[in-house]
């Protein structure tokens, strides 16, 4: 239990389907983070929203939405993906995206197919 | 920006032997953490090092930051199989205020 849950686990899509990526943190902290992990790649960070608002899109493709209602719940929603988006979608929570000296709590992840 | 390079990308080693990974930072970090993602899990968080060359030890595990706060290493003394796993560091440097991880080093321990 690492206190940041993301659901689906596995998610197999059609390039021209709409899904959305949920996740949810239990620890009360104000940052969440969404990073994509490929083979061979490193962690690439996506997105970044501190007290709900975005601080960092790191010129992820349009394709890749987020949406943070509140401090404890981030989405991504997908839409027309491409086959080189498979990868596995980490989504991580810290107390202030702000403090440099805050570790990183991951959930663990949902793993993406594209057709 | 940001850059992180981490060597080596894999290593094998024996059960009993020691491994070390090496972390590299053009730009001075004010900080560094280290993580560790076992296979087919999600990153957890190990440490951080603030200082410069600060030395941390959790059990067989010493962190070094270097003096110039560019370079940092994790070394295993006496590996075990609970080892196994990829172990990324993950640096900030000043002026930035997301943290870049390295590509990481996958670690296999054979009995």
């Amino acid at each position: 239990e690492t206190g940041v849950t993301q659901t689906p686990r596995h998610l197999v899509m059609g390039m021209t389907n709409k899904k959305s990526l949920k996740c949810e943190q239990h620890l009360g902290h104000n940052a969440m983070y969404w990073y994509k992990q490929s083979a061979k790649k490193p962690l690439e960070l996506m997105f970044v929203y501190n007290f709900k608002e975005q601080t960092e899109n790191n010129s992820v493709p349009s394709r890749f939405s987020p949406e943070c209602p509140n401090s404890s719940h981030l989405f991504l929603h997908l839409h027309t993906l491409q086959p080189e988006d498979s990868a596995l979608y980490l989504c991580a929570s810290s107390h202030d995206a702000q403090n440099s000296n805050q570790p990183q709590h991951f959930g663990d992840g949902t793993r993406l197919s594209i057709l | 920006g940001q850059q992180v390079m981490q060597i080596p990308q894999y290593q094998h080693v024996q059960e009993g032997e020691d491994f070390t990974t090496y972390c590299n930072s053009s730009t001075t970090l004010s900080n560094i953490q280290w993580y560790k993602q076992r296979p087919g899990g999600h990153p957890v968080f190990l440490i951080q090092l603030v200082k410069s060359g600060e030395v941390k030890k959790q059990k067989r595990l010493t962190f070094q930051f270097g003096e110039a706060k560019k370079n940092s290493s994790l070394h295993i003394t006496a590996t075990q199989t609970t080892d196994v796993g990829t172990y990324f560091c993950a640096g900030r440097s000043s002026g930035y205020s997301t943290l870049t991880f390295g590509k990481g080093t996958m670690l296999l321990v054979s009995p």
